[in-house]
This record gives structure tokens, sequence and C-alpha cells, in this order.
């Protein structure tokens, strides 16, 4: 059965360090996603990506953040200078369209020191 | 602010019995509802997902949608102690880009 990865599952990196988390979503999908999830809270939507281009992004998603799908089945998150309040859960998801599944990576668990 | 309501429990009920978990939306565009499984440090699992009114069964799981009310819910049979999870009720808004809003989840135990 097709799932999305994600890589690595675990990213320990230093205050002002600029992290890139990797995913590969599901082959004939067309929508792509970032979400993150702090400790002990609620998923949280960061960016979305169609067509090769943002289709949608959340007010954390600052200038700090970027996507990039630089082939035609990696779909990367960067932040360019790490903050504490980074620190997280940080899962790649996927989908065909509106009516149809989304399913999510394994995630990788981000922390800043 | 677009949001989904769940109660975050713990909702207890004893192995064998049937847990009913509920959800409320605010937008009434919301287009399709979804539910997920986490246990504790891994990603959201699919469970099910609707888009019409009315009743989606799948297995143990049952999916019941009302539009008009702007509830969702889920009715998992013969509940089993490895059912115990958090369970994410998850609105696909009417953006045209397939975001979804999750709620806070509800923790479920079931006992053996």
């Amino acid at each position: 059965e097709p799932e999305v990865t994600q890589t690595p599952s675990h990213q320990v990196t230093q205050m002002g360090q600029e992290v890139i988390l990797r995913c590969v979503p599901i082959s004939n999908h067309l929508y792509f996603y970032w979400y993150r999830q702090i400790l002990g809270q609620k998923v949280e939507f960061l960016v979305s990506f169609y067509n090769n281009e943002i289709s949608e992004k959340s007010e954390i998603f600052d200038d700090q953040f970027s996507v990039e799908r630089p082939d035609g089945s990696n779909f990367t998150l960067k932040i360019r200078s790490t903050k504490l309040e980074d620190s997280a859960m940080y899962f790649c998801a996927s989908t065909q369209g509106t009516f149809y599944e989304q399913y999510f990576g394994p995630g990788t668990r981000l922390t800043v020191t | 602010q677009k949001e989904v309501e769940q109660n975050s429990g713990p909702l207890s009920v004893p192995e064998g019995a049937i847990a009913s978990l509920n959800c409320t939306y605010s937008d009434r565009g919301s287009q399709s509802f979804f539910w997920y499984r986490q246990y504790s440090g891994k990603s959201p699992e699919l469970i099910m997902f609707i888009y019409s009114n009315g009743d989606k069964e799948d297995g143990r799981f049952t999916a019941q949608l009302n539009k008009a009310s702007q509830y969702v819910s889920l009715l998992i049979r013969d509940s089993q102690p490895s059912d115990s999870a958090t369970y994410l009720c998850a609105v696909n808004l009417n953006t045209g880009f397939q975001k979804l809003v999750f709620g806070t989840g509800t923790r479920l135990l079931v006992s053996p």
C-alpha cells in the first residue's frame, strides 16, 4: 500500500541553525501539506502546495519557513533559523483532492536546543 | 475563526462495548470530514473519511455526518484495548486546497 515517507525521524539542532525536513508524498497525489504538532497540542496546518507553488499558508508559516519540490518525488520544508518554539513533530501529508483521503507520514521530531 | 470541537475525554469503555466519539464544526462550507487515530508519539492514522450526509461503515467503524447540525461522529463497535488512543476529528474547509483543521482530539481508554 502506498505511503508517505519522511526523513529524518528525529532531528536535533541548535537555535539559529537551518534544518531541512524531507518527505516523499504518495506518487499519484496532487496536493501536499506540512502540519506540525507541538507536544500536547493539536495538529496545526502550516502550508499547502499544489501545482508547484504554495496554495495556502498559515500565520505560523512566516519568512523563516519555505517549501520546495526539487524533483518529481521529494517535498521539503526548510526552517532557516530555528527557534526553541519550533520544537515539534512535523508531519507531511498528501491527497488526490477534496473527496479523497489525506494521508500523513510518520513525522519528524524536531528538537531545538 | 474556523473551529473543530471535541470533548478531550478520556472516554472510558469496557472491552466489547461501543465507543461513541463526537465532533462539531463551525464552518458550514466544510466539505469532507476525517477521523484519525493517533497513538502517543505517532502520526495521525486515517480511520474513516466521509463527505455525504448519513452513515459510512468500514468494519467495526461507522462515521456519521449531519451537515445541518454540523456534527460528525465515530462509532467503534466491539471496542478492543488496542483501540485505546486519541481520536482526532479533522475538517476540510471549503478553501479549494484541502487543508485540514483539527480538533484537540478525544482520548479513548478501553479496559480489558
